[in-house]
């Protein structure tokens, strides 16, 4: 199964909020997972990722968790602010071969002040 | 940004015509990505190169070709545009230290009348 599994779809969540959004897949191969943030009418851009050797990952107040028996990892975005408000995708790759993503659906993020 | 360029940007186009869409890279990176983007199903990998006149097909490759004659451009054709190819195509690359890390271009906005 190559599939990765994002929720929620969309989120509402109030300035200074935190935003969590969550990914399961099944292919037990994936080595690594990036998330991606996407603006309307730009291309998704590198925001984190992690791999399995490590269970957490921050940079700033972006937050990588993954739960490698549970085959789900997840992002957190603390002090969540109206210029987070974007679509992020996650995603998952193997090392073997072509490194190829293969994304969730996405999650549409509105911050409101 | 990563230094890759799309050409072009948008195209309005008729069915039944050939397209090529260009990715043009700076990075000297060794894999090239085609995706396409279309909403409620995410980002989905149409074709690949893993180096200058190596390819592969990815999920949704029928209907388009790809040629890389040297490193650092990738071409997408629709031999026969279809109206179901409307959609946001997206040009990454992946190589250097993180092969697996893949930036993603500005993407071209093609619409099959």
């Amino acid at each position: 199964q190559q599939q990765v599994k994002q929720s929620p779809q969309s989120l509402i969540v109030q300035k200074g909020g935190i935003s969590i959004i969550n990914c399961a897949y099944e292919n037990t191969a994936f080595d690594y997972f990036p998330w991606y943030q996407q603006f309307p009418g730009k291309g998704p851009a590198l925001l984190i990722a992690i791999r399995p050797d490590v269970s957490e990952k921050k940079e700033g107040r972006f937050t990588i968790s993954f739960n490698k028996s549970a085959k789900q990892f997840s992002l957190h975005i603390m002090d969540s602010q109206p210029g987070d408000s974007a679509t992020y995708f996650c995603a998952a790759s193997s090392g073997a071969g072509s490194y190829q993503l293969t994304f969730g659906k996405g999650t549409k993020l509105s911050v409101i002040p | 940004d990563a230094g890759i360029t799309q050409s072009p940007r948008h195209k309005v186009t008729e069915t039944g015509t050939p397209v090529t869409l260009r990715c043009h890279q700076t990075e000297n990176h060794r894999y090239m990505y085609w995706y396409r983007q279309d909403p409620g199903h995410g980002l989905r990998l149409i074709h690949y190169s893993y180096g200058v006149k190596d390819t592969d097909k990815g999920e949704v490759s029928d209907g388009y070709s790809v040629s890389r004659s040297k490193t650092e451009d990738f071409l997408l054709t629709l031999e026969s545009a279809t109206s179901s190819q409307t959609s946001v195509y997206f040009c990454a690359i992946s190589g250097g230290r993180f092969t697996d890390t893949q930036y993603f271009g500005p993407g071209t906005r093609l619409t099959v009348l």
